[in-house]
């Protein structure tokens, strides 16, 4: 079946730092790839998208890439806020309309 | 455009008693599905519908149902409830798109004691 895995946190980070949060994924077919944030307290909240090899998905200064020669989807940003404290979900959609999703990642953004 | 809105937001339940959370897709979505968000297990699949039908199910004793009605709107019900069923549930809806983006509600916040 399907599965996804993504880097383990917590990471803490100083503002303005680079950020990178790995994410693989094993699916049949030719999956949708998505990044989640969930702020404290509420539901998750779409934050990219890539439907196809290659497609650079990017919103808010955060970018991936779908990478199907090493089944990846990194999430990067070049210079975090305080504000992108949160936790982030990498997740993969296949034929069966099943969002699967890797176990996310707590991000802290100190001042 | 409206979000999805999940009602309630929050619940207290006893063993062994019933629940239902609604769920409002966005307007003009057809598919609804249903996760359960835990620290333990983390975010997984419940149950899809489209146009009133079930379409995909996860693992999940069959305590835990849904329906969806004509309107879109879903519900989900879980029976004799556990104490391990306390989570955050969340619904999202779907619409048209190839990619199958969902977007999600706040969730609703159960908790059984």
């Amino acid at each position: 079946g399907n599965s996804v895995t993504q880097m383990e946190g917590p990471v803490t980070l100083s503002e303005e730092a680079f950020l990178t949060i790995n994410c693989t994924y094993t699916a049949t077919g030719y999956p949708s790839l998505f990044w989640y944030v969930q702020y404290p307290g509420e539901g998750l909240q779409l934050l990219l998208k890539a439907t196809k090899a290659d497609d650079k998905g990017s919103n808010k200064g955060f970018e991936a890439t779908y990478r199907k020669e090493t089944t990846s989807f990194h999430l990067e940003k070049g210079s975090v806020q305080v504000s992108d404290s949160a936790v982030y979900f990498c997740a993969l959609i296949g034929s069966n309309y099943k969002l699967t999703f890797g176990k996310g990642t707590l991000l802290t953004v100190n001042p | 455009k409206a979000g999805v809105t999940q009602t309630p937001r929050y619940l207290i339940k006893t063993r062994g008693q019933q629940v239902t959370l609604s769920c409002s897709p966005i307007s003009g979505h057809r598919s609804v599905s249903w996760y359960q968000q835990t620290p333990g297990q983390g975010l997984q699949f419940l149950f899809e519908y489209f146009s009133e039908t079930q379409r995909n199910k996860g693992n999940f004793p069959g305590r835990f149902s849904g329906r969806q009605f004509s309107n879109s709107r879903s519900e989900m019900n879980v029976s004799t409830l556990e104490l391990g069923d306390s989570a955050l549930y969340l619904c999202a809806s779907s619409g048209t798109s190839g990619s199958h983006e969902q977007y999600f509600g706040p969730g609703t916040r159960l908790t059984v004691t």
